[in-house]
């Protein structure tokens, strides 16, 4: 079954440090994709980063950049400069294809909830 | 393109009743996924609807329920509410297949 691990439940920083989120999953398929979402006090979940199990890639967008490395199971976020704006919680999901295509199902980690202060 | 939208975004019900949530899902988005969210259990999937069929059930109780009609709107129904089921339900959209899903804000489920 698959599994997606936050072992980071709390990080406080001061603004402008840069921080990592750690990511560990844990599936059977060889076909999957991993997301990075984000979801402030508002309670909304919003979408950054979609990544397929095909696609090692590191990824930067802005001052967001993405670490996928299939031999640990890791797919880490990190926030460079952080500003008080980034404060919310991340929650790191899987989604797994499987060969009956029905994988729409995201298995979500406990999140991290990151604090930055001024 | 307008967003994901549920509705009522706040509920305040009591044990015993039934209650059934709703959610647009983006146009031309044809899957429907339901999500629960609570302090304990984090967010845990309830189930997935596509082309008005359920494709995928999570581990949840037969109280918990749901359909999609020919618009890809989808709704939700919990009947004989625990006190365990407050709860942020959000609903999230997309083409499927594993394609990013889209959430709507949630509605906020309390049972008294």
């Amino acid at each position: 079954a698959q599994k997606v691990t936050q072992a980071q439940t709390e990080i406080s920083v001061v603004e402008k440090e840069d921080v990592t989120l750690d990511c560990v999953y844990e599936t059977r398929d060889t076909t999957y994709y991993l997301f990075w979402y984000k979801q402030p006090p508002s309670g909304e979940l919003v979408f950054l980063i979609r990544r397929n199990s095909f696609d090692e890639q590191n990824e930067i967008s802005g001052r967001y950049s993405w670490n996928f490395q299939k031999s640990t199971s890791s797919f880490n976020f990190t926030i460079t400069a952080s500003q008080v704006v980034d404060s919310a919680v991340y929650f790191c999901a899987l989604s797994e294809v499987g060969n009956n295509n029905a994988g729409n199902m995201l298995t979500f980690g406990g999140g991290t909830r990151l604090m930055v202060k001024p | 393109k307008a967003g994901v939208t549920q509705t009522p975004r706040y509920l305040i019900k009591t044990r015993g009743q039934q209650v059934t949530l709703s959610c647009s899902p983006i146009s031309g988005h044809r899957s429907v996924s339901w999500y629960q969210q609570t302090p304990g259990q984090g967010l845990q999937f309830l189930f997935e609807y596509f082309s008005e069929t359920q494709r995928n059930k999570g581990n949840f109780p037969g109280r918990f329920s749901g359909r999609q009609f020919s618009n890809s709107r989808s709704e939700m129904n919990v009947s004989t509410l625990e006190l365990g089921d407050s709860a942020l339900y959000l609903c999230a959209s997309s083409n499927g297949g594993g394609d990013t899903q889209y959430f709507g804000p949630g509605t906020r489920l309390t049972v008294l």
